[in-house]
């Protein structure tokens, strides 16, 4: 079945520590994505990425890194400057293309639980 | 800049009765609005979408939802809720023009509970 794997599922980190989360899909989807989400805040956009060794920042890029080295895979790094980042991480995906075929719905994962201690 | 409102954080529902879960947005241009189901511990799931045309959206699982200009909302609504269909709602929104493309705004999300 085609979907979006990632992993893992619960994740704990020292203060200090770098973590990677990983995402894979197998849609053959151009665009990935990753969110961030916190109890009553809805979801936020970290980075994007609409091709291949491409991306962009969203909303909250602070503290994060991401790579797209290749069409299936999009990490998400979360690094030791990330202030508060506990939370509950999503990552997506969707074909890519502007007006109305742009309107792409976004495949999630079933998302990464990371808590600092 | 894009945003979107969910006004309510939960709506409780006897199972059987009418279901709505209220949505507005704010875009510069024209939107593309969403909605987004999910359960706990879980990714989202899609439930329906408006790109243009017929007012009225019919999604997944007897769901729809009504685009109004006017009032720039987008309501979720079922006409029978059912237990199962307790869960966290999201609407969101894109605005058309080339340079939001990938920038999906979502509500802060509407606890729906159905009980028996």
């Amino acid at each position: 079945d085609g979907g979006i794997t990632q992993s893992p599922k619960y994740l704990f980190r020292k203060e200090g520590q770098n973590v990677t989360l990983s995402c894979e899909q197998n849609l053959n989807h151009d665009a990935m994505y990753w969110y961030r989400q916190d109890p009553g805040q809805g979801l936020r956009l970290i980075y994007y990425s609409q091709i291949v060794n491409d991306f962009q920042k969203g909303d909250i890029a602070e503290g994060y890194s991401v790579s797209r080295e290749k069409k299936e895979s999009f990490p998400l790094t979360v690094t030791s400057a990330q202030k508060n980042p506990t939370a509950f991480y999503l990552c997506a995906s969707s074909i890519k293309g502007q007006g109305q075929s742009g309107a792409n719905v976004l495949t999630f994962g079933a998302g990464s639980r990371l808590t600092v201690l | 800049a894009q945003s979107v409102a969910q006004p309510e954080d939960q709506v409780n529902v006897a199972e059987g009765n009418p279901l709505t879960v209220k949505c507005t947005y704010s875009v510069s241009g024209n939107p593309y609005l969403f909605w987004y189901v999910q359960y706990p511990n879980r990714g989202l799931q899609f439930l329906l979408k408006y790109i243009t045309g017929d007012n009225l959206v019919k999604g997944s699982y007897g769901f729809e939802a009504e685009f109004n200009k006017s009032q720039t909302s987008f309501h979720l609504k079922k006409p029978s809720a059912l237990v199962s269909d307790s869960a966290l709602y999201f609407c969101a929104v894109r605005d058309t023009t080339a340079d939001s493309w990938g920038k999906l705004q979502f509500g802060a999300g509407t606890q729906v509970v159905v009980t028996p």
